[in-house]
């Protein structure tokens, strides 16, 4: 089956760049979007179609995806981006979801 | 703007039927988007339940297929998950959430919104 895998933990420093990637087969063949969860609530969508942000997320969250490997980057990361973050994509009709990484703050 | 909010029991006796309501506000579900259930166990990851459209048709998860129903009631402007022969490792946040649509109106990829989630515990 297919599987999208994430690093567990990514640390950054306020107001520098964080990276998360997710690693699939082909997985630039498909659309990747990213979802932010914060504890004790529902996942919110930051990053959809590799690259687009919804209205209201701010323009620090970009994505990317190329190959095997899709990336989320949060530019000028703040305080309030501690979080964990999955990505997703479809595989033969069936949803699948990455592995999850803890973004922290320092 | 679109809402969801998941209802049903939060305990479910081991083999029995867990049975949860996604109710949608703000829009219709009648709309053209589908509409999923998704879980997540304590301190796991996401895992994608299955999908509905308004005209009943729908999509499950292989792993789950066999003990997956997902109805609509357009009446109600709901759907409905319910989930068979439970064990304690389908205890978990249970999340609705709508499919979004492309710019040519078609499916998208993603999901949004999704509602606030509710704990099932499966235990005697």
């Amino acid at each position: 089956s297919y599987e999208l895998t994430q690093p567990p933990s990514v640390s950054v420093s306020p107001g520098q760049t964080a990276s998360i990637t997710c690693s699939g087969d082909k997985l630039g063949d498909k659309y990747a979007c990213w979802y932010q969860q914060k504890p004790g609530q529902s996942p919110v969508l930051v990053i959809y179609q590799d690259s687009k942000r919804p209205s209201g997320i701010p323009e620090r969250f970009s994505g990317s995806n190329s190959g095997n490997t899709a990336t989320l980057t949060i530019s000028g990361t703040q305080a309030m981006d501690e979080a964990d973050y999955y990505c997703q994509a479809w595989d033969s009709s069936t949803v699948i979801f990455g592995t999850g990484t803890k973004v922290t703050v320092l | 703007q679109v809402q969801l909010q998941e209802s049903g029991p939060g305990l479910v006796k081991p083999s029995g039927t867990l049975s949860l309501t996604c109710a949608v506000s703000g829009g219709s579900i009648s709309s053209s988007n589908w509409w999923s259930w998704i879980r997540q166990p304590p301190g796991k990851g996401l895992e994608w339940i299955g999908e509905i459209y308004h005209s009943g048709s729908t999509n499950y998860n292989p792993s789950l297929k066999s003990r997956v129903t997902i109805s609509v009631d357009k009446s109600k402007n709901q759907f409905s998950l319910k989930l068979s022969s439970v064990t304690a490792a389908d205890t978990a946040v249970y999340y609705c959430a709508r499919r979004g649509r492309n710019d040519y109106g078609a499916p998208g990829d993603w999901f949004d919104p999704w509602g606030q989630g509710t704990l099932v515990t499966v235990s005697s």
